[in-house]
């Protein structure tokens, strides 16, 4: 079974729209967070959250909101799309946030905005 | 300011050659080093870190990484190389601010060759 789900696993929206990324992990972990692999830059940090309250925000637009409703919950809401959000988002988690404990990867969403 | 690179887009060899992936990072304190493989279509799963300790760092699938604080390396090695070892690897660096964020390399593309 998998243990970081992701949802939707393709998206399609057209520029100026909302969506919302899902994601859910089943580790026991403390801690979450989402990443960003477009083809023109390398995998980017975008937020780490720990207990529900975000630790780290390295995302330069407020388009880009983390919601998180449950402890093991970390959802993406991405306002005013454009063409350039178009990428695969990752969502990761690792027990904490502090130290170097291993952070696993979920399957990722693939947004494409038109 | 933190940074990774892995100079080389994609590398090419014959299975059964030994393999080594570059990675050289920049960074004013002690690093801690990651190494991730992303398969095709699949998400990013970890292969092996470095915190301290043993410049050498065994991990899974047969890997294992060399810490060079003299040059700022942290090359990944295997011998010998399997076909299914073709992959994409990233090399990736903690960020200073404690909360994981992870400064990933721009990633390696492998093909080995049956």
């Amino acid at each position: 079974d998998p243990k970081i789900i992701q949802k939707p696993k393709y998206l399609v929206a057209v520029t100026g729209s909302e969506k919302i990324l899902i994601c859910e992990q089943y580790l026991g972990h403390n801690a979450m967070y989402w990443y960003r692999q477009s083809a023109k830059k390398p995998l980017e940090f975008m937020f780490s959250y720990s207990y529900q309250k975000l630790m780290d925000n390295q995302t330069a637009s407020s388009r880009f909101q983390p919601q998180s409703s449950k402890k093991n919950h970390l959802d993406l809401q991405i306002t005013a799309l454009k063409p350039d959000d178009s990428a695969t988002y990752f969502c990761a988690s690792s027990q904490d946030h502090w130290g170097v404990d291993t952070q696993y990867f979920g399957p990722g969403t693939r947004l494409l905005v038109l | 300011a933190q940074s990774v690179d892995q100079p080389d887009a994609h590398v090419t060899l014959y299975e059964g050659a030994s393999l080594e992936l570059r990675c050289s990072y920049s960074y004013s304190a002690a690093p801690y080093l990651f190494w991730y493989v992303q398969y095709p279509g699949q998400s990013l799963q970890f292969l092996l870190k470095y915190i301290t300790g043993d410049a050498v760092v065994k991990g899974t699938k047969g890997f294992e990484a060399e810490f060079r604080k003299s040059n700022s390396s942290f090359n990944l090695k295997k011998s010998p190389a399997h076909w299914s070892d073709s992959a994409k690897y990233f090399c990736a660096l903690e960020g200073p601010t404690g909360y994981q964020n992870f400064y990933f390399g721009k990633g390696t593309s492998l093909t080995v060759i049956p």
